[in-house]
């Protein structure tokens, strides 16, 4: 089945800096990638997503990028901010709504 | 509109007890899917329902089980429980089912089982 890799597992950023998550998969058949973030005891949120027949997104401070070829994705957040803290988890999808999930990566954004 | 809710919020077990986690879909959603996510990992798919039928699971054991219900809300049943088993149980709903293309899944804010 498919498999997703997510770098790093931990991430601190002083705010107003940038942060980059980075995830891969393995199965060329994954056409749709979400990202969700989960506050701590919380259920996670989606905050952006992206499809196979794109290579980039943005919504406001938030960007995807897709890499079909080299079967990576990544999300980008500028211009960080404290309430941006959280788990960021990233997903992929071959059939239907079956996700398969990154292992999570814990972002601190220190004020 | 509301979003998907979830019974109970924590629950307590001793191995080899059985538990049910219950689940409310989001207005407007007909397929409900199950996740395990333990401390500290990404959720893992346990199955998806579909027209109160399970189409599409994860590498999870026949004692995990469930049903969905006329009005798209499902049961997760584990049965014989495990030390293991110990994690959050996230249920989430979209529309559409497993043939129709990946849809957005709006999450529950879990059932937290803790076995002993």
């Amino acid at each position: 089945g498919e498999n997703v890799e997510q770098h790093p597992s931990t991430l601190s950023v002083q705010e107003g800096d940038s942060a980059v998550i980075k995830c891969t998969y393995s199965d060329s058949a994954s056409n749709y990638f979400p990202w969700y973030k989960q506050e701590l005891g919380k259920r996670p949120q989606l905050i952006i997503d992206i499809r196979s027949n794109v290579g980039e997104k943005k919504d406001q401070r938030i960007a995807v990028t897709l890499n079909k070829t080299a079967k990576h994705f990544s999300l980008h957040i500028t211009e960080t901010q404290p309430e941006d803290s959280a788990v960021y988890f990233c997903a992929a999808s071959i059939v239907g709504n079956q996700f398969y999930f990154g292992t999570g990566t814990s972002l601190t954004v220190i004020p | 509109e509301t979003g998907v809710t979830q019974s109970p919020t924590h629950l307590i077990k001793t191995r080899g007890q059985q538990v049910t986690l219950r689940c409310s879909s989001q207005s407007g959603h007909n397929t409900v899917s199950w996740y395990q996510q333990a401390l500290g990992q990404g959720p893992q798919f346990i199955f998806q329902y579909y027209r109160e039928e399970e189409n599409g699971r994860g590498n999870f054991p026949p004692r995990f089980s469930g049903l969905q219900f006329p009005n798209y809300s499902s049961e997760l049943n584990v049965n014989a429980l495990e030390l293991d088993d110990s994690a959050l149980y996230l249920c989430a709903s979209s529309f559409g089912g497993q043939f129709s293309g990946a849809n957005v899944l709006t999450f529950g804010a879990g059932s937290r089982l803790t076995v002993l």
